[in-house]
């Protein structure tokens, strides 16, 4: 077990609907950072968050959105689903803000359909 | 930019077999190296890691060595186990460039 939770596990939901997927970091963690995991792009990176602020971004479409909130959790909100947004969603921490020569840990994934 | 190489999968061995998955990287800056894996339904585990050349990670009987030399981290086992079975994902970090860089992973089937 990583520390990382993640949920829903599992979501399933029509085209062009809205979703909401939340992490929580592990404790003391402040960096938080979401990844999509699907089968012709394998894993990208979405964005990331440190301490509430957004630090970087990566293939992160539009529809897509993001936030960290006080508590650390953070949310990915997508928007106007396509079937194309079908994939495994990653969260993962770290303790720092340039972290990614550090360990960044990872949740358990959440599985979005969209059918 | 960054980038990572991974050997294509799927690999299939025998119980007890050697194994090496190779991976090479392109990296702008003095990459920190990972080699991640992924269980069957489960999310990303961090398997071994070095930050410098000539370090080896090690970890289940894992191993990996930085070799800036050939720009390589190699993941061997001596003897694998059935309960390798899993996919094998390659990764690098570079300082200021917060996302990491992941090779394509390589599925990992061992047979009794």
């Amino acid at each position: 077990d990583s520390g990382v939770t993640q949920t829903p596990k599992h979501l399933i939901t029509a085209t062009g609907q809205r979703v909401t997927l939340r992490c929580s970091p592990r404790s003391g963690d402040l960096s938080v950072y979401w990844y999509q995991q699907s089968l012709d792009q394998g894993l990208q990176f979405l964005i990331q968050y440190y301490n509430g602020e957004e630090r970087a971004k990566g293939n992160i479409l539009e529809r897509f959105s993001a936030q960290q909130f006080p508590d650390l959790h953070s949310e990915l909100n997508l928007s106007s689903l396509e079937l194309g947004d079908s994939a495994l969603y990653f969260c993962a921490s770290s303790v720092r803000q340039f972290s990614s020569t550090d360990t960044q840990y990872f949740g358990p994934g959440t599985r979005l359909t969209v059918l | 930019g960054n980038s990572v190489t991974q050997m294509e999968g799927p690999v299939t061995l025998s119980e007890e077999a050697f194994l090496t998955i190779n991976c090479t990287y392109t990296a702008t800056g003095y990459p920190s190296l990972f080699w991640y894996v992924q269980y069957p339904g489960e999310g990303l585990q961090l398997l071994l890691k070095a930050t410098k050349a000539d370090d080896k990670g090690s970890n289940k009987g894992f191993e990996a060595t930085y070799r800036k030399e050939t720009t390589s981290f190699h993941l061997e086992k001596g003897s694998v186990q059935v309960s390798d079975s899993a996919v094998y994902f390659c990764a690098l970090g570079t300082f200021g460039n917060e996302k990491l860089t992941f090779g394509t992973g390589t599925r990992l089937t061992i047979i009794p």
